[in-house]
């Protein structure tokens, strides 16, 4: 069964540290991998996007990586601020078939 | 975010009313979704349209009903809506659908 699962479910620090998100997946056969992070009541917006050649792509603060053998990818965002708070969403594309979306971490960055 | 549009962005109505949502997208995209988000909650995607054509219904109650009469404009119709239905409702679209999906700035409804 294609699953995507995020941890830790919800994190709060402190600004200005580093915090880092994990998503595991088991879809197959792999296409690419998202991340989103989505604002209290307002849409997704995406990230970063990584196919399976590719194991690391940094947005500015944000990098991902993605290793493809142990299907596990990582968020990792450096420097927080508070507008870095928001829910980051893991989503995982099989090929030639559906979007598989994660549950989402919830972050809090506290002054 | 100027991609993909959704209006109203925020809905109060009855559960005897009769209402509807209304997404545009502006990326020449072929694919589009309804998704569904309680409080607190994951995304829950509710319908797909690809290339006009319904190719996926998550066992969506019948008092939502989509319509999709262009590639560019994705309706939600409600109907006698209950109070749990209140969330928040985001329409995305993508090139294919397993491409990435990009993302209208939602519909918070609100039943009473």
């Amino acid at each position: 069964k294609n699953q995507v699962e995020q941890s830790p479910q919800s994190l709060i620090i402190l600004e200005g540290k580093n915090c880092t998100l994990q998503c595991n997946y088991t879809v197959s056969p792999f296409s690419n991998l998202r991340w989103y992070k989505q604002d209290t009541g307002r849409g997704p917006v995406s990230l970063t996007i990584m196919t399976f050649s590719e194991n690391t792509k940094s947005n500015g603060r944000y990098t991902a990586t993605l290793d493809a053998d142990t299907k596990q990818s990582s968020l990792h965002i450096t420097a927080s601020q508070l507008s870095d708070s928001a829910s980051y969403i893991c989503v995982v594309s099989a090929l030639y078939d559906k979007v598989i979306f994660g549950p989402g971490t919830s972050l809090s960055v506290i002054p | 975010e100027t991609g993909v549009t959704q209006t109203p962005r925020h809905l109060v109505m009855g559960m005897t009313n009769k209402k509807s949502l209304k997404c545009e997208q502006h990326l020449g995209h072929n694919a589009m979704y309804w998704y569904k988000q309680s409080a607190k909650k994951p995304l829950e995607l509710m319908f797909v349209y690809s290339l006009e054509e319904r190719v996926e219904n998550n066992s969506v109650p019948s008092r939502f009903s989509p319509e999709c009469p262009n590639s560019s404009h994705l309706f939600l119709h409600l109907h006698t809506l209950q109070p749990e239905d209140s969330a928040l409702y985001l329409c995305a679209s993508s090139q294919e659908q397993e491409f990435e999906q990009y993302f209208g700035p939602g519909t918070r409804l609100t039943v009473t």
